[in-house]
C-alpha cells in the first residue's frame, strides 16, 4: 500500500522567503508527526497531530514555524522568512492512534541560501 | 521525560551479530521500546517493538531485562546493507510528549 508522501522531495530557496512542505499520511492514520533532522544528526521533534486534538507544538523552535492539517489527513509545514540555519531534511510520519511504529517518509531536504 | 542514550557508534564485520543498548532510566509503565533504521536520503524504518522480556522477528530480536530501564537490539549476521544509523525510540503514540529521538547509533559493517 501506499506509504507517507512528502512534497516537494528537494526545495532550494533564498533567505527570507517562505517556505511549506506537504506530507500525505497513510489513510486511516489519525497521528501526524513532523521532525527536523540536520546533516548528521537525529531527529528534532517539531510538532504531532492527534486526530481532532490541538496539535502538540512543543517542539517548534520558533514562531516562524507554523504547521496545520486540514481534515485530519493532508499536512502542510510552513516555515517564514526562512533562515540558513533552516536548512536541514524534514521528514514527517504518521501511526495509528496510541501505537507505534510510526511511518516515515523520505523527507523534504530544504537548502536557505 | 523518557530520555535514550546509545554508543554514538560501533563499527562490525561481515557476518558477526551486533548487539546496540540503549539506556532507558526513565522509561513509564506504559511505554513501548522500538527501534528504527535509517539510511542515508530516507526516512527511519521500523525495525522491531517490545514492552518486557524478549521479542524476535525476522530481522532482529531485542531483549529488555526485568526493569526495563535498558533494551538491546541484536542483529545476527550482519551484511553490508545493515550499514546504517539504529534509533531507539520509547514512549507511546498518545503521549506525545515522550516521542524523542535519540542521536542514534552509526553501525559500520566492514567486509
Amino acid at each position: 500500500g501506499a506509504g507517507v508522501s512528502q512534497s516537494p522531495s528537494n526545495k532550494v530557496t533564498e533567505k527570507g522567503k517562505d517556505v511549506e512542505l506537504r506530507c500525505d499520511p497513510i489513510s486511516g492514520h489519525t497521528a501526524l508527526y513532523w521532525y527536523r533532522q540536520s546533516l548528521g544528526q537525529g531527529l528534532e521533534f517539531l510538532i504531532y497531530f492527534q486526530g481532532n486534538s490541538a496539535p502538540d507544538k512543543s517542539g517548534l523552535p520558533s514562531d516562524r514555524f507554523s504547521a496545520e492539517r486540514t481534515g485530519g489527513s493532508v499536512s502542510t509545514l510552513t516555515i517564514q522568512r526562512t533562515q540558513q540555519e533552516d536548512s536541514a531534511v524534514y521528514l514527517c510520519a504518521s501511526s495509528l492512534v496510541g501505537e507505534q511504529p510510526q511511518h516515515f517518509g523520505d523527507g523534504t531536504r530544504l537548502s536557505i541560501l | 521525560l523518557a530520555k535514550t542514550t546509545q554508543p554514538i557508534s560501533m563499527d562490525s564485520y561481515e557476518g558477526q551479530e551486533v548487539n546496540i543498548t540503549c539506556s532507558h532510566n526513565n522509561i513509564a509503565t506504559n511505554d513501548y521500546i522500538t527501534w528504527y533504521q535509517q539510511f542515508p536520503s530516507q526516512g527511519p524504518r521500523f525495525i522491531i517493538q517490545g514492552y518486557k522480556t524478549k521479542v524476535t522477528n525476522e530481522v532482529a530480536s531485542l531483549f529488555i531485562p526485568a526493569d526495563r530501564k535498558s533494551s538491546t537490539l541484536s542483529l545476527p549476521r550482519v551484511s553490508l546493507s545493515d550499514t546504517a544509523v539504529y534509533y531507539c525510540l520509547v514512549g507511546v503514540g498518545y503521549n506525545n510528549n515522550d516521542m524523542r529521538f535519540g542521536a542514534g547509533t552509526r553501525l559500520t559493517v566492514k567486509p
